[in-house]
Formats: structure tokens, sequence, C-alpha cells
């Protein structure tokens, strides 16, 4: 299986923070690579697909890069509303397993 | 407009088999590169992917699962069912069925998800 670690697993921000999220994966996986947000209680929400594109709805303050096995999630301007769990994804490879989550935290 | 609604029991039993249905609309599950998913998150933990069947009725499974799982699909009915046989306290979890498209290879509609308590 490709295990997907995602680093830190959590961190403490001030609204307007630039923020960013790593996430390594075992092997290459190309671009096949996911992010999600998850707040309390709901189910996760799809903000970048293909490592880099921004998914329909989502706000333009996320951003994705990377490919191989080093991906990178930004915020630019942390928001109130972006204080959430963020999770990544490998979907190059059945099972297409999730990293292990990065709360951000009200600083 | 999609959507997927997760459903079955609330609690079961140690050693019990556990069937989930998953029931959508706004898609089908016949259409070339449409593929449905099985996820699941213990309380206060990460998510866990757990099986897909996929259009063409391909099938994938967790590794450490594979022996305890069984994703179907029925097209007419618009849905999916997992069955996990042999279930402990170490599967309480809130269950989710989500979409993945291959044209997105990512999970873009979720359910609200279902919360399986394992307990005698």
């Amino acid at each position: 299986d490709i295990q997907m670690t995602q680093s830190p697993s959590s961190l403490s921000a001030s609204v307007g923070d630039r923020v960013t999220i790593t996430c390594r994966a075992s092997q290459s996986i190309k671009s096949y690579l996911n992010w999600y947000q998850q707040k309390p209680g709901k189910a996760p929400k799809l903000l970048i697909y293909d490592a880099s594109s921004l998914q329909k709805g989502a706000p333009s303050r996320f951003s994705g890069s990377g490919s191989g096995t080093d991906f990178i999630l930004t915020i630019s301007s942390l928001q109130p509303e972006d204080f959430a769990t963020y999770y990544c994804q490998q979907s190059h490879t059945a099972p297409q397993t999730f990293g292990g989550g990065t709360k951000v935290e009200v600083k | 407009q999609v959507t997927l609604k997760e459903s079955g029991p609330a609690l079961v039993k140690p050693t019990q088999t556990l069937t989930l249905t998953c029931t959508f609309s706004g898609f089908s599950l016949s259409t070339i590169g449409m593929r449905v998913a099985w996820i699941r998150q213990p309380p206060g933990k990460a998510l866990e992917w757990l099986a897909r069947i996929d259009w063409d009725d391909d099938k994938f499974y967790s590794t450490s699962l594979k022996t305890r799982l069984t994703i179907s699909k029925d097209t007419s009915k618009n849905q999916v069912v997992l069955s996990m046989t042999n279930v402990d306290p170490g599967d309480t979890a809130t269950y989710y069925c989500a979409r993945m498209p291959t044209s997105i290879s990512s999970f873009d509609y979720w359910g609200q998800g279902t919360l399986v308590t394992v307990s005698s």
C-alpha cells in the first residue's frame, strides 16, 4: 500500500496568516493527489484534485502544488471558516489511502 | 443534483456482520468512469479508505480489511452495499460513501455519514 504522511499533525495560526501543509507519499503517485477539508461532525469537502486543480466552489485562497512524492497545500490568507482538519489522499493506486490529517487551530 | 446517503444499523454486536447501504441520486453507476467508495472514520481519528466499486463492476479493498469486506452494487436501485463480517469494537466509526468519477479521480460528493457502534 502507498503510505501518505502529512505534516504537521496540527498547527496554530491567526486570521490572515499564510498556512502550508505538506503531504509525502511513500512512492511516486505522479499528480494523483487530492486535498479535503473536514469540519467537526461533517463529511469531508474536496478542495484540490490532481495536486493543483481547484474544485468548483472552493475559495481561490486554497492552492496545491507538487508531483511525484511531495505535495503542499497552501492557504494564502487564513479566514475564520478555514479552521478545520485537512486530509490528503492519493488516487494513483487502490487502496487509495489518506494521510493522517492536519488540524488547523486558532492561535 | 448529486446526493448520497448511508443507511444501516447504529448498533451491532461483536462478531456480527455489518451491512451498510449507500443510496444515491443524480448520477448512474452504469456510466463509464463512475465509481463509488466507502470510507470510515473512528471517533477523533483519521479517514480510512475501505472499498471501491466501479462502473464495470471492478472491486477494490483495503489490504488490512479485505478478508472481511464485500462491496456490491445494484444499478437499477442506485445502491452500493458494503458488508463487513466479524465486527469488533475497533470497527466503531462513522461510515461514509462517496462518489469518485475518473475524470477528476477524487471524492467530489459525499454522504452525510452514519455512525456505527460495535458493542455488546
